[in-house]
């Protein structure tokens, strides 16, 4: 089955300790991307990569790193999370232009104590 | 800069009545456009979208949006709702092929009432 996975799909942690949270696709997708969810705002970008070692910023990349060693993995880390990051967060993959028609993973929500 | 504005947060509706989620974008170039759905407790999953031809473009569940250059809008409708249509729709822009971005308004919930 074709489908983009994340984990953890929870996540309580408290300010400054480091995570990690993974996404993976299984369609060969050269594209991949971070969004997060928040009321009232939509989805905002945060990184995206747009295939192995090449990524760049979305509209909120700050406090946030991404790496692209492999093609179907795309890590997001948090170096020192802060209690602003507490949100929903959506890993997406795309298998090129356009990139709008993407395939969203079922969503990590974060809280930062 | 591009940007996307869904002027409506929420939606009431009763089963079975036509709805209308509305849908402006800017931009200076050309776009392609698109409507995702959420249901409660999960991912995003496109609905419909439009790439270029024939400005009306459905979905395979009835819904519909037209690609309105003039006016910039991108609305989508449904003649007749169903329970299940419960759930929050995003619209979407990119600009063309030149870009990796995907921007995202800030979405419509849609409330079904029996």
């Amino acid at each position: 089955e074709a489908q983009v996975t994340q984990n953890p799909r929870y996540l309580i942690t408290v300010t400054g300790k480091k995570l990690t949270v993974t996404c993976s696709q299984n369609m060969n997708h050269e594209y991949m991307s971070w969004y997060r969810q928040d009321p009232g705002l939509g989805l905002r970008q945060i990184y995206y990569s747009m295939n192995v070692e090449v990524t760049d910023k979305g509209d909120v990349p700050e406090g946030y790193k991404v790496s692209r060693k492999e093609k179907r993995n795309f890590p997001l880390i948090l170096e020192s999370p802060s209690p602003n990051q507490t949100s929903l967060y959506f890993c997406a993959s795309s298998l090129g232009y356009p990139i709008g028609t993407q395939y969203f993973g079922p969503g990590t929500r974060l809280l930062v104590l | 800069a591009q940007s996307v504005t869904q002027l409506d947060s929420q939606v009431p509706v009763f089963e079975e009545a036509p709805v209308e989620l509305r849908c402006n974008y800017s931009s200076s170039v050309s776009v392609y456009l698109f409507w995702y759905v959420q249901y409660p407790n999960q991912g995003l999953q496109l609905l419909l979208k439009y790439l270029s031809g024939s400005t009306l473009v459905e979905s395979i569940n009835g819904f519909e949006a037209e690609f309105n250059k003039s006016q910039t809008s991108f609305h989508l409708r449904k003649p007749s709702v169903h329970i299940s249509d419960t759930a929050e729709y995003f619209c979407a822009v990119s600009e063309g092929d030149s870009s990796y971005k995907l921007i995202f308004g800030s979405g419509t919930r849609l409330l079904v009432r029996p």
